[in-house]
Formats: C-alpha cells, sequence, structure tokens
C-alpha cells in the first residue's frame, strides 16, 4: 500500500515560515491535500489540488509538490496555526485514500 | 451552509457490529459529482479514510476493511449510514463523516466526530 511519510514534529518561531513536508513514491503524479486539525477539533482542508486553497483560508498557507515530496508552507506563522498537519492523496493502483503520518506544528 | 453530524453508540462489545447514522444538510446526495464518507482516527493516531458513496450510488471501501464495511444512502433522509462488522478494541476511534466532490477527492466539510469505545 501507498505509504505517505511525514516529519512527526515542526517548529516555527511566531512571524517566520514553517514547511511540512509530505514523502511519497512519485508523489508529484498525484494531487496532494493538506488538512489542519486542531486539539478536540474535527480537520479542516488547508489546501487541495496540491496549491489550492478553499474559501476563508489565509494566502500565508500554500503548497508545492514534485518529485517524491510535496510541501505545505505556512507564512507569517501565528499562535493559531498551532495544530496537526495531515497530506493525503487518492492511490489509484489501490484505489485507496492515504493519509500521511502528520505532523505536529509547534509555535515557539 | 454544508453540516455534517454523527451518531452512534459510545460503548460497542467486541464481535458486535457498529452502526454509525451521517445527518447532513446543505447539499443533496442527489447532485452528480457529492459524495459523503467515513474517516476514522484513532486516539493519538492518525487519520485513516474507511468508506465512501456518491451521488449515483458508487460505493468505495478501504481495501483492507473491504469485507467488514458497508455504506448506505438515504437520499430523502439526508442520511449515510456506515456499518461495519466484528468489531475490535483496534476500531476504537473518533469517527468522522465528510463531504466530498468530484472522483477522486478530497474532503472538504467534516462532522464533529463521534467517540467510539470497543471494550467489554
Amino acid at each position: 500500500s501507498y505509504v505517505l511519510t511525514q516529519p512527526p514534529s515542526v517548529s516555527v518561531a511566531p512571524g517566520q515560515t514553517a514547511k511540512i513536508t509530505c514523502g511519497g513514491d512519485d508523489i508529484g503524479g498525484n494531487s496532494v491535500h493538506w488538512y489542519q486539525q486542531k486539539p478536540g477539533q474535527a480537520p479542516v482542508l488547508v489546501v487541495f489540488d496540491d496549491k489550492d486553497r478553499p474559501s476563508g483560508i489565509p494566502e500565508r498557507f500554500s503548497g508545492s509538490n514534485s518529485a517524491n515530496t510535496a510541501t505545505l508552507t505556512i507564512s507569517r506563522v501565528e499562535a493559531g496555526d498551532e495544530a496537526d498537519y495531515y497530506c493525503q492523496v487518492w492511490d489509484r493502483d489501490s484505489d485507496d485514500y492515504v493519509f500521511g503520518t502528520g505532523t505536529k506544528v509547534t509555535v515557539l | 451552509q454544508i453540516t455534517l453530524k454523527e451518531s452512534g453508540p459510545t460503548l460497542v462489545k467486541p464481535t458486535q457490529t457498529l452502526t454509525l447514522t451521517c445527518i447532513f444538510s446543505g447539499f443533496s446526495l442527489n447532485t452528480s459529482g457529492v459524495g459523503v464518507g467515513w474517516i476514522r482516527q484513532p486516539p493519538g493516531k492518525a487519520l485513516e479514510w474507511l468508506a465512501l458513496i456518491y451521488w449515483n450510488d458508487d460505493k468505495r471501501y478501504r481495501p483492507s476493511l473491504k469485507s467488514r464495511l458497508s455504506i448506505t444512502k438515504d437520499t430523502s433522509k439526508n442520511q449515510v449510514v456506515l456499518t461495519m462488522t466484528n468489531i475490535d478494541p483496534a476500531d476504537t476511534a473518533t469517527y468522522y463523516c465528510t463531504h466530498s466532490w468530484a472522483t477522486p477527492t478530497y474532503f472538504d466539510f467534516w462532522g464533529q466526530g463521534t467517540l467510539v469505545t470497543v471494550s467489554s
């Protein structure tokens, strides 16, 4: 089955930039979606189709995807961005929706 | 405004069958492209997709759980039901209902989730 690997944690100071990676075999050939999950809450879609943002998501959230790594970038990080972040793809070989292992973003 | 809400038992015994209901509003499962799905999250662990049902009654299941899952819809009641058989303590998780559009897809709206504990 297809595996998506994320770093367990990323720490960033307020106002700085956080980069969260999502590694997978030829992930650049897939559409990658990203979710933010704050403690005790349901996930929220923050980026879809590699780089598009749903309505209401700040421009500070951006995405890219190439080769074997997709990246979610959070610019000008705020305390409210502290959360777990998950990447997700559809694995066409197994017709399975796969989530990454998750990354906890801590704002210092 | 799209909303989804899950309901079901909070405690289930091993080997029993779990039935979860999702009642939604703000969209119709008769609309081309629309799907409703289920995703779960064991305590402290990552998200895990379970099943999806589309407007045309196309159904998709997590391959490793396909034999234990069943998803159905009742468009007149704006309701989707997930059934999981032969429940095990490893199935303890928060179960989320989700809205999707198009296939393959992403999950753009989520319910609040319902915690199901499997224990004797």
